[in-house]
């Protein structure tokens, strides 16, 4: 099945730093989705983005399906976006509907 | 009002219980989904759903089964539990693009 790495595994950041997350994967994608998990547990969907850039806000995100990778930035980084971010694709095909998530990158934000 | 509700939020339950997990969406989507996540772990696909008349197995369903009983309601069995199903378990939804919105999971613990 399709491969889906994030890195890096864990960051921290101090209030107002900006930081990039980055997700690979392994073969061409129909779907890609960034989400947000809060530490209450909570998924959050951020961004549906299978190919190009989108902006909300101070994140942001990138894929260049080409050459399968998809960067998700944050500016100006506050306490409320600490939490784990999840990369999540789907193939297509025989995986058509399903997504294949990675491991996650564990940020904390200090005040 | 949530989009995706799941119901209970927490359950603690023994050995050998049966167990139903409920889920029930307003979006009006065709598509429903269950996943675990263990700690540290990304979420892993269960079972899921296209329309009513729809069930699919996930790449982790043994040990689970699931009715279809509306476009808005899908729920997930455990009919003999064991520790090792131990999670947090998601339902999600999601329409004809693939974005996937998530209720606010159920936490369970098999002793």
């Amino acid at each position: 099945g399709i491969q889906v790495e994030q890195s890096p595994p864990d960051l921290i950041l101090q209030e107002g730093a900006n930081s990039t997350l980055r997700c690979n994967f392994s073969d061409s994608v129909n779907n890609l989705q960034w989400f947000h998990q809060n530490p209450w547990g909570q998924l959050i969907n951020l961004f549906y983005i299978p190919s190009g850039t989108k902006q909300n806000g101070r994140l942001s995100a990138t894929t260049v399906a080409t050459e399968r990778y998809s960067l998700l930035y944050i500016s100006s980084s506050q306490t409320t976006d600490s939490g784990v971010y999840f990369c999540a694709v789907e193939r297509g095909g025989t995986s058509y509907g399903k997504l294949t998530f990675g491991q996650g990158t564990i940020l904390t934000v200090h005040p | 009002d949530a989009d995706v509700t799941q119901t209970p939020r927490n359950r603690i339950t023994k050995t050998g219980k049966r167990i139903m997990l409920e889920c029930s969406q307003t979006k009006g989507h065709d598509r429903m989904y269950w996943y675990r996540q263990d700690p540290g772990l990304g979420l892993r696909l269960i079972y899921y759903s296209f329309d009513v008349k729809d069930i699919n197995k996930g790449e982790i369903s043994d040990g689970y089964s699931v009715s279809r009983q509306a476009q808005a309601k899908f729920s997930l069995s455990l009919e003999s539990a064991i520790p090792n199903q131990t999670a947090l378990y998601f339902c999600a939804t999601s329409g004809q693009l693939g974005e996937q919105f998530f209720g606010p999971g159920t936490r369970l613990t098999v002793l």
